[in-house]
């Protein structure tokens, strides 16, 4: 089955950039989908289709996927980023959905 | 704005059913797919499976033999059986609209979520 491979904790000062990946086999020829879940809540999601944005999403969440590996950036990193982010892929071969294992953001 | 509401047990009995409902408002059922997924305590999202308002589904390979989803367009609805739960089952179950216009599209919007725990 197609795994998703995420680290399980980044942490990063407020103001700077945090960088969140995602890896899978040939990651880059499917589209990624990435969620951000506070504790307690559901998960909203902060990037489609690799690198777009729905509404209200500010833009210092953005993505990009190519070759293995699927990064979200999260640029001027504030305290209320402070969450769990999950990568998801549709996978084709076998119709189902997988989630990546999740990354933790710790702001400083 | 679409919203979704689970419903159902919050305590189901080891090797019963679980059943849940998702109600849908303020937008139509229909022309979409819809999704269940589970969260176990400090772990992290597990796809269960979708269904299309037409009534097409997609399982989860690793809970295909215990999942059966149906979808009621008339009362705007959706549901979800487990059959056969354990202790590994209890989870928030969530239900999402599948959004982006296509058949592979990212959950756009959640139901805030239901525990459903398994135990005697």
């Amino acid at each position: 089955s197609y795994v998703l491979t995420q680290p399980p904790s980044v942490s990063v000062a407020p103001g700077q950039t945090a960088r969140i990946t995602c890896g899978g086999n040939n990651i880059g020829s499917k589209s990624v989908h990435w969620y951000q879940q506070k504790p307690g809540q559901a998960p909203v999601l902060v990037v489609y289709d690799d690198s777009d944005r729905p509404s209200g999403i500010p833009e210092r969440f953005s993505g990009s996927n190519s070759g293995n590996t699927a990064t979200l950036t999260i640029s001027r990193v504030e305290a209320g980023d402070e969450a769990d982010y999950y990568c998801q892929v549709w996978e084709s071969t076998s119709d189902h959905y997988v989630f990546g294992s999740g990354t933790k953001v710790t702001v400083l | 704005q679409v919203q979704l509401q689970e419903s159902g047990p919050g305590l189901v009995k080891p090797s019963e059913t679980l059943s849940l409902t998702c109600i849908v408002s303020g937008g139509s059922i229909s022309n979409y797919y819809w999704s269940w997924i589970r969260q176990p305590a400090g772990k992290g999202l597990e796809w269960i499976g979708r269904i299309y308002s037409s009534g097409t589904t997609n399982y989860n390979p690793s809970l295909k033999s215990r999942v059966t989803m149906s979808v009621d367009t008339s009362k705007n609805q959706f549901s979800l059986k487990l059959s056969s739960v354990t202790a590994a089952d209890t989870a928030v179950y969530y239900c999402a609209r599948v959004g982006g216009g296509y058949s592979y599209g990212p959950f756009d919007s959640w139901g805030q979520g239901t525990l459903v725990t398994v135990s005697s």
